[in-house]
């Protein structure tokens, strides 16, 4: 069926590492993929997107990867800040309208 | 710019009674939705409005109704609330659906956290 799953249900970075984030999607016919970030009492805030017509795109401290061929799908964070912990979603579309998400990967920085 | 405000930020409900989630975005978007998020769920998608005038159901309805009231707000309803409906509930928007022609992510609001007793 359609699901979009993260490896690690947590992740424990210490400060000034990097981050990678991995995300396995099962729908091969997905086409645009969203990494999200939700703090505590928070909404998700939205921090890159991806299309299937591309295999890399970089934000600000960020880095997304697509993997189509075995369908996985990763964030990179550089430089990984107190400011950064949070729970990361990845979403992928599954049709036109809905956004399926995954569980979440809580991601703690070490002092 | 505010985004996404939903009201109330907090609400407790006696099985059996209802109320209104409200929802207002001033981004001039044309799509909006409501999530619930449920721990260890991730985010389910329950109504969507493609755009001002139109609603439909998203994987989660039952129990909700929804009215897009214009083109800035869109409301979820609980007409008899039950204890499986506590949870949090996010509503979203975006310039057009997901899967459109453009990148359209969804932006979020802080949410309500509802209990049903």
């Amino acid at each position: 069926g359609e699901s979009v799953g993260l490896h690690l249900p947590t992740l424990s970075v210490q400060e000034g590492d990097n981050s990678i984030i991995n995300c396995a999607y099962s729908n091969s016919a997905s086409d645009y993929f969203i990494w999200y970030k939700q703090e505590s009492g928070k909404g998700p805030q939205f921090i890159i997107d991806i299309r299937s017509n591309m295999d890399k795109r970089q934000g600000q401290r960020v880095t997304v990867l697509l993997n189509k061929t075995v369908k996985h799908l990763s964030l990179q964070i550089a430089a990984t800040q107190p400011g950064d912990s949070a729970v990361y979603f990845c979403a992928e579309t599954t049709n036109d309208y809905k956004l399926s998400f995954g569980a979440g990967t809580t991601v703690t920085v070490r002092a | 710019n505010a985004g996404v405000t939903q009201t109330p930020k907090f609400q407790v409900l006696k099985t059996g009674q209802s109320m209104t989630l409200q929802c207002a975005q001033d981004m001039n978007h044309n799509s909006m939705y409501w999530y619930r998020q449920d721990p260890g769920m991730g985010l389910r998608l329950i109504y969507y409005s493609a755009s001002e005038g139109t609603t439909d159901k998203g994987e989660v309805p039952n129990g909700y109704n929804v009215s897009r009231l214009n083109k800035r707000e869109f409301s979820l309803r609980l007409e008899s609330a039950a204890p499986s409906q506590t949870s949090v509930y996010f509503c979203a928007s975006s310039e057009a659906l997901p899967a459109s022609s453009y990148n359209s992510p969804l932006h979020f609001g802080n949410g309500t956290r509802l209990t049903v007793t």
